[in-house]
C-alpha cells in the first residue's frame, strides 16, 4: 500500500530563508504525487503535482519539488520564504488503486519569523 | 465559481446526538470524499463515491454513514455522535477517467461533541 512520510512536524525559517519540507513516498506502482497547502481556517489547496515527464515540478507561489525515484523522495523547495508563506504543507501520493484515493502525509507546519 | 461547499460551517453537538454534514460540487466531478483532518494525523479518509450510485470505505469508516444523493452531492451521517469524532471534516471532489487525481476540498466543518 502507498504511505508518505513527512519528516518534521514543524519547520521554522526566517523571511528571505531557504524553505525546505521533506516528503518521501512509498508505492508499489508508480506514483503521482501532489503538494497542497492549508491556509488557518481554509481547506486544502494544490501547491504543485508530478504526474510523468518533467522531474522538477514547479508550483504557484514561487514553490517546486524534484521528484527522486531513486531517493523515492517529492521534497517542496522555495529559494525565499515570505511571511505569507506560513501555512501547513501536506504531501499526497495516489493510492495503489489508481487515483481513487490519495494518502496523505501527517503535515509540516511552516513558520516564518520576520 | 463555488467550487465545493460545505454546510454546516461550524457544529456543536452532545454526545448521542446526530447530525448530517452536507456536501455540494458544482465542477461535473464523478468522485467524491470525506475525510476528517486531526493534529498530527494529517488526513484520513472515512468515505468515498467514485460515481453516483456507490460509496466505499475508507480508512476510518467505524461511527459514520454516507449518501450519495445524486453527481453534486455527498452527505456525510454520525448516527451518535461521540467525543471522538471531534474533528474538523472536509468533503473532496475530483475528475474521473484521465484525470491526474487531483482533489478539490471545501473549506471544513468543524465539529465539536462535547
Amino acid at each position: 500500500a502507498q504511505s508518505v512520510t513527512q519528516l518534521g512536524s514543524h519547520v521554522s525559517v526566517s523571511e528571505g530563508a531557504l524553505v525546505l519540507l521533506r516528503c518521501n513516498y512509498s508505492s508499489s506502482v508508480p506514483p503521482y504525487l501532489f503538494w497542497y497547502v492549508q491556509y488557518p481556517n481554509q481547506g486544502l489547496q494544490l501547491l504543485l503535482k508530478y504526474t510523468t515527464g518533467a522531474t522538477l515540478v514547479k508550483g504557484i507561489n514561487g514553490f517546486e519539488a524534484e521528484f527522486k525515484k531513486s531517493e523515492t523522495s517529492f521534497h517542496l523547495t522555495k529559494p525565499s520564504a515570505h511571511m505569507s508563506d506560513a501555512a501547513e504543507y501536506f504531501c499526497a501520493v495516489s493510492g495503489d488503486t489508481g487515483f481513487q484515493k490519495l494518502v496523505f502525509g501527517t503535515g509540516t507546519r511552516l513558520l516564518v519569523s520576520p | 465559481n463555488a467550487g465545493v461547499t460545505q454546510t454546516p460551517k461550524f457544529q456543536v453537538l452532545k454526545t448521542g446526538q446526530s447530525m448530517t454534514l452536507q456536501c455540494a460540487q458544482d465542477m461535473n466531478h464523478n468522485s467524491m470524499y470525506w475525510y476528517r483532518q486531526d493534529p498530527g494525523m494529517g488526513l484520513r479518509l472515512i468515505y468515498y463515491s467514485a460515481s453516483e450510485g456507490t460509496t466505499d470505505k475508507g480508512e476510518v469508516p467505524n461511527g459514520y454513514n454516507v449518501s450519495r444523493l445524486n453527481k453534486r452531492e455527498f452527505s456525510l451521517r454520525l448516527e451518535s455522535a461521540a467525543p471522538s469524532q471531534t474533528s474538523v471534516y472536509f468533503c473532496a471532489s475530483r475528475v474521473t477517467g484521465g484525470g491526474t487525481g487531483e482533489l478539490f476540498f471545501g473549506e471544513g466543518s468543524r465539529l465539536t461533541v462535547l
